[in-house]
């Protein structure tokens, strides 16, 4: 079974750019979550999508949106990048009902110069 | 504020001796607990979880006991290895609709052989 996958692995992007990071989920999982993996800051929950609509969302500003598609991958998109966006962005997906369950990508490397 | 706190940052163990990281929570609503392990370079695998109707779960080498009256967790990992060297997340969850996972900051493992 393959797991979660991201891309792209690194993405550096310069202040006021926009950036899209992609996941495709493990077959049968319909619920993408997004955390950001900030330096010292563990994993900040960011997104949660499930069957295309998006049922939380943590304590970041609207410049940080997603959406999930029809076959349950998910895109990420920063707006109007800060430098303080910098981090390891990890995506995650669960079978539906189980959030507890959560298998994590191997993240997308975002530097914001 | 932190509703799920690792405070130590790091441990160091020898080969063969008990590892055991502690997570402390402040919801009273978590209901499930788990334990990530992360290495560089690759997203959180999930190792073992306990319910909060349980006060102990055992996987191998892995114990996680849960005191609720403290607010309390802890991961025992015995005998430590060296390849048990990693960052290791709590995380817990609540039963309430539309929640994610809060995550701890991490505690980083190492084990000397």
């Amino acid at each position: 079974e393959a797991g979660v996958t991201q891309s792209p692995t690194h993405l550096i992007k310069t202040r006021g750019q926009q950036a899209t990071l992609r996941c495709s989920p493990i077959s049968g999982h319909t619920s993408v979550y997004w955390y950001q993996q900030a330096l010292g800051l563990g994993l900040q929950f960011l997104l949660w999508y499930d069957e295309g609509e998006e049922r939380n969302r943590g304590n970041f500003p609207p410049r940080f949106s997603g959406r999930q598609f029809p076959n349950y991958s998910s895109e990420l998109n920063v707006n109007a990048l800060e430098l303080e966006d910098s981090a390891l962005y990890l995506c995650a997906s669960s079978r539906v009902g189980k959030s507890y369950e959560q298998y994590f990508g191997p993240g997308t490397r975002l530097t914001v110069t | 504020d932190q509703q799920v706190k690792q405070n130590s940052p790091s441990l160091s163990v020898q080969e063969g001796r008990i590892s055991i990281l502690n997570c402390d929570y402040t919801n009273s609503m978590f209901d499930y607990f788990l334990w990530y392990k992360k290495y560089p370079a690759e997203g959180p695998t999930f190792l073992i979880s306990i319910s909060s109707i349980k006060d102990k779960n055992e996987d191998g080498r892995f114990t996680v006991f849960l005191n609720k009256s403290a607010k309390h967790l802890s991961l025992h990992i015995v005998p430590s290895q060296p390849g048990d060297s990693a960052v290791y997340f709590c995380a817990a969850e609540t039963n309430q609709a539309g929640t994610a996972l809060i995550f701890g900051k991490g505690t980083t493992l190492s084990v000397s052989s």
